[in-house]
């Protein structure tokens, strides 16, 4: 199985509402990350976890929070956000970095979000 | 200067021609590199990664680095409307954290 899952495909949120993007994966990887996509951008990394623990925070702002329950779940969490934080929100997993290891990162779909 | 540049594009051919698309980056310590297509209000897929200089082939598609002159291309051969995409390029040091480039946008004409 070589896929990442995320759930759900869109969400809609108003600025005051809380909400819950999920991903999963089944490959055994250990390393698991978060990226915001604008349109017609590269992904811009938000989170790491290594071995279930954050290892990379790129100054996001706080209404984002990041939780690794287990080595194959990644959750962000969501509260009080802006209507500028509307884009696409990828997953990805990969094997951690270590040594020659290439360590490739897998995208899941993606979280289409709106912020009203 | 960004760390990893890519020509935005687009980038027009007609069927059957070859895409060639390149990126240049500055940092010396970049050590493994990566090529995802995105196709619209999709995530990224990854088709072709290589960690030393030189070319590396996977059917249709030819990866090459040349790390002396900091320069990565991607050949795709044949090419159908079906690789019409984003492609991105996706360099990395020895952690975790990728760099990308801005993304070529591609349009292979019937």
């Amino acid at each position: 199985d070589t896929e990442v899952t995320q759930t759900p495909k869109h969400l809609v949120m108003g600025m005051t509402n809380k909400k819950s993007l999920k991903c999963e994966q089944h490959m055994g990887h250990r390393a698991m990350y978060w990226y915001k996509q604008k349109a017609k951008k590269p992904p811009e990394l938000m989170f790491v976890y290594s071995y279930e623990k954050l290892s990379i925070n790129e100054s996001v702002p706080s209404r984002f929070s990041p939780e690794c329950p287990n080595s194959s779940l990644l959750n962000l969490h969501l509260h009080a956000l802006q209507p500028e934080d509307s884009a696409l929100y990828l997953c990805a997993s990969s094997q951690p970095a270590g040594g020659t290891r290439m360590n490739e990162q897998f995208f899941g779909p993606g979280t289409r979000l709106t912020v009203l | 200067q960004k760390e990893v540049e890519q020509d935005p594009g687009p980038l027009s051919v007609p069927e059957g021609a070859i895409v060639s698309l390149n990126c240049t980056y500055s940092n010396s310590a970049f050590q493994y590199f990566m090529w995802y297509r995105q196709y619209s209000r999709k995530g990224p897929e990854l088709l072709m990664y290589t960690y030393s200089s030189g070319n590396k082939e996977d059917g249709r598609f030819t990866a090459q680095v040349d790390k002396s002159s900091k320069y990565i291309s991607l050949f795709i051969r044949d090419s159908q409307p079906s690789d019409s995409a984003t492609y991105l390029c996706a360099i990395k040091a020895a952690g975790n954290k990728l760099t990308f480039g801005g993304g070529t946008r591609v349009l292979v004409k019937p």
